[in-house]
């Protein structure tokens, strides 16, 4: 199983709500990514997780929140967003091991297109 | 800083043409390079990758790459394209020892029949 699956495909949410984006792996990776894409823009990296652990926060605003509950599932915790959050949210994951060459080749979900209302 | 640039941010060309999407890259250390395509509307796919041994690297749907270390450069290729490569690719790299990919600013490859 090569697959990186993310639900739910589409979301659109007050900016009061409180929902999550759910990633799930199976194929024993143990790093795992979230990325914001905007339109007609290269993603951008928001969280890392290696080994159940968060390692990277690119500065990322606190409504939004990761979680790792165990080493094939990444969710994010959206609470209180705005409009400009809207964006195509991308999940990835990658082998993570140290020393292995190919070890940050990504493998990336179809994304969930997040509406802000 | 570590950077990557697309040359192109839109490509046309015609159906059965040869196209070329040229990547550079910043860098003083080893480093492993990625091209990915993005359909409309959905994640990003693989499309080739160079980690080490033959510079020429091919990849699926008829793609190749060629890394050249001393112009820092990894240019996309395919000899004939399909209506079907309409998309959006994107060149990036990772640096030896990060977590990080640093990706490029895309291009758009239209072809027109």
């Amino acid at each position: 199983d090569t697959e990186v699956t993310q639900t739910p495909k589409h979301l659109v949410m007050g900016m009061t709500n409180k929902k999550s984006l759910k990633c799930e792996q199976h194929m024993g990776h143990r790093a795992m990514y979230w990325y914001k894409q905007k339109a007609k823009k290269p993603p951008e990296l928001m969280f890392v997780y290696s080994y159940e652990k968060l390692s990277i926060n690119e500065s990322v605003p606190s409504r939004f929140s990761p979680e790792c509950p165990n080493s094939s599932l990444l969710n994010l915790h959206l609470h209180a967003l705005q409009p400009e959050d809207s964006a195509l949210y991308l999940c990835a994951s990658s082998q993570g091991l140290a020393g292995a060459p190919g070890r940050n080749e990504q493998f990336f979900g179809p994304g969930t297109r997040l509406t802000v209302l | 800083a570590q950077s990557v640039t697309q040359l192109d941010s839109q490509v046309p060309v015609f159906e059965e043409a040869p196209v070329e999407l040229r990547c550079n890259y910043s860098s003083s250390v080893s480093v492993y390079l990625f091209w990915y395509v993005q359909y409309p509307n959905q994640g990003l796919q693989l499309l080739l990758k160079y980690l080490s041994g033959s510079t020429l690297v091919k990849g699926i749907n008829g793609f190749e790459a060629e890394f050249n270390k001393s112009q820092t450069s990894f240019h996309l290729r395919k000899p004939s394209v399909h209506i079907s490569d309409t998309a959006e690719y994107f060149c990036a790299v990772s640096y030896q020892g990060a977590q990080k990919l640093v990706f490029g600013q895309g291009t758009r490859l239209t072809i027109n029949p």
